[in-house]
Parts: C-alpha cells; sequence; structure tokens
C-alpha cells in the first residue's frame, strides 16, 4: 500500500465547475496535510497546507481532511484554464520532517 | 529573490561521470531537502538537513549519491558515476522551524546519456 494515494487521473471539468481533488494516507499518525501544484515541466508550487478535522478556505481553494477516514481533498470553485495542472498531495508524518507525496493528479479544465 | 534557488536548471552528461548540484534554500529556513521526480510520479524523497545535521536519508538512496550542507547554508547533492536511471528533477526544497509547508526550487533537470 502507498502512503500516499491520488487518482492520477486526468481529472477533466469545465471551465466554472468545482473540481475536487482527493487524497488518501496510511499513516494515522500523520499530523500535517498539504496540496501544491504543478505545472508540465516546472516545480510544485504550495497552495494550501491544513492540519485539523475540517474546511480551510483560502479564495477559490477549500481543503478538507477526514484524520478518522485518512482523507484529505481539494476544491477548486470556478475552475479556470489556467488551474489545469498536477495537484500533489503531501503529508508529514508526527515529529518527522520530510514530505512524503502522492503521484498527483492531473486537471483539465475545459472550455 | 528570496526563494530557494537551485544551479544548475539542466545538466546533461555522460554515463559514468560525477555531478554536482547546488541548493540555496530561503535564508530563514533551517531545513532542507532534497527529492527527485520523474515523469508522471511525485516528488520522491532523497534526504533532509536540520541545520547542517543530515538527519535522515532515503533506503532507497544509493552509495553514489551524497549530501552536504556546510554550516546549515547552501546545500550539495553529489552523483557519482551516474547512471541512465539517475536522468530525472532533481528538487530542493527549504522550510522554517514552524514546518508550515516546504518551498521549492525550480530544479535541476539531469539527462545522463
Amino acid at each position: 500500500q502507498k502512503e500516499v494515494e491520488q487518482n492520477s487521473g486526468p481529472l477533466s471539468v469545465p471551465e466554472g465547475a468545482i473540481a475536487s481533488l482527493n487524497c488518501t494516507y496510511s499513516d494515522r499518525g500523520s499530523q500535517s496535510f498539504f496540496w501544491y501544484r504543478q505545472y508540465s515541466g516546472k516545480s510544485p508550487e504550495l497552495i494550501m497546507s491544513i492540519y485539523s478535522n475540517g474546511d480551510k478556505e483560502d479564495g477559490r481553494f477549500t481543503a478538507q481532511l477526514n484524520k478518522a477516514s485518512q482523507y484529505v481533498s481539494l476544491l477548486i470553485r470556478d475552475s479556470q484554464p489556467s488551474d489545469s495542472a498536477t495537484y500533489l498531495c503531501a503529508v508529514r508524518a508526527g515529529t518527522a520532517s520530510k514530505l512524503t507525496f502522492g503521484t498527483g493528479t492531473r486537471l483539465q479544465v475545459t472550455l | 529573490d528570496t526563494g530557494v534557488s537551485q544551479d544548475p536548471r539542466h545538466k546533461i552528461t555522460k554515463r559514468g561521470q560525477n555531478v554536482t548540484f547546488r541548493c540555496d534554500p530561503i535564508s530563514e529556513h533551517n531545513r532542507l531537502y532534497w527529492y527527485r521526480q520523474t515523469l508522471g510520479q511525485g516528488p520522491e524523497f532523497l534526504t533532509y538537513f536540520q541545520n547542517e545535521a543530515q538527519l535522515e536519508k532515503s533506503r532507497l538512496l544509493s552509495d553514489r549519491f551524497s549530501a552536504e550542507r556546510p554550516k546549515g547554508s547552501f546545500s550539495t547533492l553529489e552523483i557519482q558515476r551516474t547512471e541512465q536511471g539517475d536522468s530525472a528533477m532533481y528538487l530542493c526544497a527549504s522550510s522554517s522551524p514552524d514546518l508550515r509547508g516546504a518551498f521549492f526550487g525550480q530544479g535541476t533537470r539531469l539527462t545522463v546519456v
């Protein structure tokens, strides 16, 4: 079982719709959760972090965390073509400092 | 520019040669990470430093790989006797003591021919 799992996609949504990206993790001791956006040929860019159960909103982005279900999600409202990218879920377990990444979900926002 | 800086951006080398990459973290960040990423995969952890101490090294890292962070500032990653399987994007990231996320440099793309 992979430590962090994501559906590789592509996830295709029309412009203006809500994109929902999901991630599950295996280590129940995980305490910090991050979403990164990565455009083709570029490095990952941190867009959201979440540390406690519930929702955290930042502009068009909402991160959701459910530790009991070991599940993290990212919602992108009013999706734009510029949101087309790969979204990486990353988890930091306990006091360990490294981030463990999933393989990413490729999002395509269509006109 | 106060972001993470990596050098070079691209490196083409012949199999068997040694290569060295440099990373300059964000100045107030005491933690520095190296990751490797291949096409279609997420970043794979290689090693990380807290200040000058190398605290963890991936089991996947062979003896051909070594990293240093003298004086807790910039870091270097050296690959000896490169193989074609080493071709990848090598990413450096840094984070502050509160561990609120890690910020990546632009990466070094290595091609071994």
